[in-house]
């Protein structure tokens, strides 16, 4: 069975710290996305790999980074969390472009800033 | 740019009635296009999908048919039941962009089912 896992389901930080998000996909996709997801905005792409160590900035990437070292890895960064930055975060893979391109889900973590 | 509408909710049924969400969508080529569904506490799951037009994508009694000619992947059920009661999200894809393709999302819909 194909699995998108996350380091956390629910995570409480403070104004001010860094704080990182993992995501793992067992499936060897090569594209793995981060979102955030805020009632009544849907999803929205904060950003997105298509190979190891490439990144590409999505609809909403500030106050974020992410890291690709390796394939089955995509971290998101909070350099320095704010109350705004409270949301569902869900993590996301695929196998490439194309027509079929479905995207495998993760979780969630929900993250509250405090 | 390519964009997703699908109705805003929630929407709340009785079981065994009939469900329609409407979806219409923008796009510069042809896309494929995608129903998801995220149940209480979990991420997003693939429900259906159609990758060209009068393609009918359907799964678990769900039915959407691509309509080019309205833009439009309305997702239906005959019957719907407690365990549906979940978030639907239309979405699509435009499948030739190479490193820029991407999901576009809908806002999503929730659906209470009352028993």
């Amino acid at each position: 069975d194909v699995k998108v896992t996350q380091s956390s389901r629910y995570l409480v930080k403070r104004t001010g710290e860094k704080v990182f998000l993992e995501c793992v996909q067992d499936m060897d996709h090569e594209n793995m996305f981060w979102y955030r997801q805020d009632p009544g905005l849907g999803l929205r792409l904060i950003y997105f790999s298509y190979d190891v160590k490439m990144k590409e900035k999505g609809d909403i990437p500030e106050g974020y980074s992410v890291s690709r070292e390796k394939k089955e890895r995509f971290s998101l960064i909070l350099e320095s969390a704010s109350t705004n930055q409270t949301s569902m975060y869900l993590c996301a893979s695929s196998s490439g472009t194309g027509a079929y391109n479905e995207q495998f889900f993760g979780p969630g973590t929900r993250l509250t800033v405090l | 740019g390519d964009s997703v509408t699908q109705m805003e909710g929630p929407v709340t049924l009785s079981e065994e009635a009939f469900l329609t969400i409407n979806c219409t969508y923008t796009a510069t080529g042809y896309p494929s296009l995608f129903w998801y569904v995220q149940y209480p506490g979990e991420g997003l799951q693939l429900l259906l999908k159609a990758t060209k037009a009068d393609d009918k994508g359907s799964n678990k009694g769900f039915e959407a048919t691509y309509r080019k000619e309205t833009t439009s992947f309305h997702l239906e059920k005959g019957s719907v039941q407690v365990s549906d009661s979940a978030v639907y999200f239309c979405a699509l894809s435009e499948g030739w962009k190479g490193r820029d393709d991407k999901i576009i999302f809908g806002k999503g819909t929730r659906l209470h089912i009352l028993p």
